[in-house]
């Protein structure tokens, strides 16, 4: 069974262009997630979607926005980059939106993203 | 909200001693879950361990226990017969038990800063 995989693995982009990433969740999870984690810092979360729903969104500016498709899988778009952009991007999936997925999550390697 | 801390940047540990990480949390909540995950250089975070605050029993899972400390909100990570394998940045990560499908809220991780993990063969 396939994990959580991501795309693109690595990206650059110039200030003030946007940008699309892509995640497809492990086969029958409905929770996609996503996460920015700088450099010499944990992950911090951005938003997450359930059943194509957004169950939450952290601390990050209007800039960031996400959505579901029926499949599952999700797409992260950020506008108008910024230097402060540069991070790695993780998507992680889980089944639920319960107790069950007190079980954690499943995460991808990531997409690289560099702002210059 | 919820803050995690990890107060070790950088452990260094020899082949087949053990290790302890440490974690701390802050929470006004009681019932909630707690991790800890290990990235590699392959950047995918693996998870290692996880512990129901309502459970008093420390997690285990082959070598690697926790050390759960609910009322000094502690959550240390021990690594016994260290391995060269187990080199990566470690990470201490928080969730709240708050959230429901029917209640709504968010199931977002909040990790703390990451204990890098050496392993001296």
């Amino acid at each position: 069974d396939a994990g959580v995989t991501q795309s693109p693995t690595h990206l650059i982009k110039t200030r003030g262009q946007q940008v699309t990433l892509r995640c497809s969740p492990i086969s029958g999870h409905k929770s996609v997630s996503w996460y920015q984690q700088v450099l010499g810092q944990g992950p911090q979360f951005i938003f997450q979607y359930y059943e194509k729903e957004e169950r939450g969104r952290g601390n990050f500016p209007d800039r960031f926005s996400a959505r579901q498709f029926p499949n599952y899988s999700s797409e992260l778009n950020v506008n108008a980059l910024l230097l402060g952009d540069s991070a790695l991007y993780l998507c992680a999936s889980s089944y639920g939106a319960s107790r069950t997925s007190n079980y954690g999550y499943t995460f991808g390697s990531g997409t690289r993203l560099t702002v210059v | 909200a919820q803050t995690v801390t990890q107060s070790q940047p950088e452990m260094s540990v020899q082949e087949a001693e053990t290790v302890t990480l440490s974690c701390t949390y802050d929470t006004s909540e009681s019932d909630y879950y707690l991790f800890w995950y290990k990235q590699p250089p392959s950047r995918q975070m693996i998870l290692v361990i996880r512990q129901e605050a309502y459970k008093q029993q420390n997690a285990t899972e082959n070598r690697f226990s926790v050390n759960f400390q609910k009322a000094a909100k502690s959550f240390s990570l021990k690594i016994s017969d260290s391995q060269l394998g187990d080199a990566a940045m470690y990470f201490c990560a928080y969730r709240s038990a708050a959230y429901s499908v029917s209640g709504g809220g968010a199931d977002g991780l909040t990790f703390g800063k990451g204990t890098h993990l050496i392993i001296q063969p």
